[in-house]
């Protein structure tokens, strides 16, 4: 069964540091997002991606964040000058169209310290 | 009004229960609906869409009713293995493309 893979799984990092999550969506899929799940909270949209552009992004999604689809199968989150706010699991999803049924990668947990 | 609202858990139910969850939305425009299951520290997963019709896929049963912006999950004869927390998914249809989550609804089926 096709799958949504993400790595690493866990992350530590130092403040200030410059992280990139990396996703490879389903192969079929044709729209990528983010997501991100502070312990404890509900998951939050972060960012919608299709046809190499950004759809949609959430206010939390602000300059500090990008995204890219560097090659045909890869999808990467870089959040530069990480703060203590951003620890979270961050959740790549795939659809394969723009209102259909999203799945989710395992996720990848960012720790800042 | 939050933008997706769920019931507040968590839910304690026997093995074999019925149990129903419900979801209300605030914007009248959204457009796709979905159940997920999360459980603990994993990722989301799909359940089930939702639409007008009502769908069901074995146990589980949903149901949308746009006139009063309500989503509905029932859980026939629950097993052990239902145990999770539930999420209610919404497109708001603001443009692009994106799904706000409700918090979720916890749910622990008993022995």
């Amino acid at each position: 069964e096709p799958e949504v893979t993400q790595t690493p799984s866990h992350q530590v990092t130092q403040m200030g540091q410059e992280v990139i999550l990396r996703c490879v969506p389903i192969s079929n899929h044709l729209y990528f997002y983010w997501y991100r799940q502070i312990l404890g909270q509900k998951v939050e949209f972060l960012v919608s991606f299709y046809n190499n552009e950004i759809s949609e992004k959430s206010e939390i999604f602000d300059d500090q964040f990008s995204v890219e689809r560097p090659d045909g199968s890869n999808f990467t989150l870089k959040i530069r000058s990480t703060k203590l706010e951003d620890s979270a699991m961050y959740f790549c999803a795939s659809s394969e169209g723009g209102r259909a049924e999203a799945f989710f990668g395992q996720g990848t947990r960012l720790t800042v310290v | 009004r939050k933008e997706v609202e769920q019931d507040p858990g968590p839910f304690n139910v026997p093995e074999g229960a019925t149990v129903a969850f419900n979801c209300t939305y605030s914007n009248s425009a959204s457009q796709s609906f979905f159940w997920y299951r999360q459980d603990c520290r994993k990722e989301p997963k799909l359940l089930m869409s939702v639409y007008s019709s009502g769908n069901e896929d074995g146990r589980f049963t949903a149901q949308l009713n746009r006139a009063s912006q309500y989503i509905s999950l029932l859980i026939r004869d629950s097993k052990l293995s239902d145990s999770a927390t539930y999420l209610c998914v919404v497109d708001p249809n603001t443009g692009g493309f994106k799904t706000i989550f409700g918090a979720g609804t916890r749910l622990f089926v008993k022995a």
